[in-house]
């Protein structure tokens, strides 16, 4: 089953970029790299998601390498409301019955005033 | 639009007891996947269904069931209760049918465990 790596904690000061690094080296090529998010006393919150090429939305940007096997989300300006834990995770559109989606632990990102 | 509704959204139960959680899909969604958050394992797979079928199923004892009705209403059951059940419970549903498709999470359903 497909598993994703990412850092325990982050740090970033408010305003500034914060790129959250996420590892997926056993990703298979039909794998969709998916971000959420989820701020204090809420369920997650979708950011944004890929297959291979970057991809822009009004919340984040998210890079691929070229072999897959990372990506890296892009918050532009980092704002006190970001402070969240951070998911990456693999979702395939082809997965059969069996497929068992792992979120693991995050990264929980804080953002200073 | 409603978003996914859960209920109850805290309850405590003791060792042994049984414990059936409820969830509402946004109007129009007809897959739901349910997951546990603890601090130690963060958030886990329990299963996934769609039009009434359970199409994923993560790594948890037989104790741990679900069901979807027809107007993709789903609910889940935990029987006996042990201590280590203690968790956040949270629902999602998706509009597609494949895997892609972008997750909206409920608030969840706290659950203790005495």
């Amino acid at each position: 089953d497909a598993k994703t790596t990412q850092p325990n904690s982050m740090e970033s000061n408010e305003e500034e970029p914060v790129h959250l690094p996420c590892n997926h080296s056993t990703i298979s090529g039909t794998d969709y790299i998916h971000w959420y998010r989820q701020l204090p006393s809420q369920g997650p919150e979708y950011v944004i998601h890929g297959l291979t090429s970057n991809v822009n939305n009004r919340m984040a940007s998210l890079a691929i390498a070229e072999d897959r096997k990372s990506s890296t989300l892009i918050l532009h300006r980092a704002t006190l409301r970001d402070a969240a834990v951070y998911y990456c995770i693999l979702r395939d559109p082809h997965a059969g019955n069996n497929r068992k989606l792992i979120w693991g632990l995050g990264t929980s990102l804080a953002v200073n005033p | 639009k409603a978003g996914v509704t859960q209920t109850p959204r805290y309850l405590i139960k003791t060792r042994g007891q049984q414990v059936t959680l409820s969830c509402s899909p946004i109007s129009g969604h007809r897959s739901v996947s349910w997951y546990q958050q603890t601090p130690g394992q963060g958030l886990q797979f329990l299963f996934e269904y769609f039009s009434e079928t359970q199409r994923n199923k993560g790594n948890f004892p037989g104790r741990f069931s679900g069901r979807q009705f027809s107007n993709s209403r789903s609910e889940m059951n935990v029987s006996t209760l042990e201590l280590g059940d203690s968790a956040l419970y949270l629902c999602a549903s998706s509009l597609e049918q494949t895997n892609t498709g972008e997750l909206f999470f409920g608030e969840g359903s706290r659950l203790t465990v005495l």
